[in-house]
């Protein structure tokens, strides 16, 4: 079975502090997702990337960065920690193409105080 | 990615069909049709997906008109566990999602 790994379930930090969310997946995949969920907002896209060393910015990139010097894992960065980056953040994965499905982790909630 | 419509919520009766209605007018000719759930408090569960023919598979059917303009998915004898949002994505790489569709499977 794929296994998508986020490094912690729930995490709570300060404001002003950089933050690290880690992602790691078993099965090789190409393409990595990293998704905020808010109520009522839904399930918004940050940052994805198709390749080692490679990016792209989703629908809501400000105030993030992301790393991926592995294949197998995608870091979100919150370079300063701000109340308003509190949220459930979701990593995936899936094949290269348009024909292969995503999977998601089980999610960090990120409390910023 | 084009964009999906679906009914804001929908119930269903526990032991019968649920059938969860997607609108995509502007799916291009190599973005594939995409369901996927999410049970409170975890991660997105893909469920099934297609490009012009129906497809089933262990959890559902989906059933996509000729035109490609919307489509159905079909659980066949939902249970209380089905209780999700359910979401209806069209990609042809990237998973973006919509509001999807609250599902309460009603005892």
């Amino acid at each position: 079975d794929v296994k998508v790994t986020q490094s912690s379930r729930y995490l709570v930090k300060r404001t002003g502090e950089k933050v690290f969310l880690e992602c790691v997946q078993d099965m090789d995949h190409e393409n990595m997702f990293w998704y905020r969920q808010d109520p009522g907002l839904g399930l918004r896209l940050i940052y994805f990337s198709y390749d080692v060393k490679m990016k792209e910015k989703g629908d809501i990139p400000e105030g993030y960065s992301v790393s991926r010097e592995k294949k197998e894992r995608f870091s979100l960065i919150l370079e300063s920690a701000s109340t308003n980056q509190t949220s459930m953040y979701l990593c995936a994965s899936s094949e290269a193409g348009p024909n292969t499905e995503a999977f998601f982790g089980q999610g960090t909630r990120l409390t910023v105080v | 990615d084009a964009k999906t419509t679906q009914p804001t919520s929908m119930d269903c009766a526990e032991g019968r069909a649920a059938n969860l209605p997607c609108n995509h007018s502007t799916i291009s000719g190599n973005e594939y049709v995409y369901w996927y759930r999410q049970i409170h408090s975890q991660g997105p569960q893909y469920i099934i997906h297609g490009l012009k023919n129906n497809e089933t598979n262990e959890m559902a059917s989906l059933i996509i008109t000729e035109d490609r303009k919307s489509s159905t998915l079909i659980l066949p004898h939902a249970t209380l566990r089905d209780t999700a949002v359910y979401y209806c994505i069209t990609s042809y790489d990237k998973v973006i999602f919509g509001p999807g569709t609250s599902l309460s499977v009603i005892p």
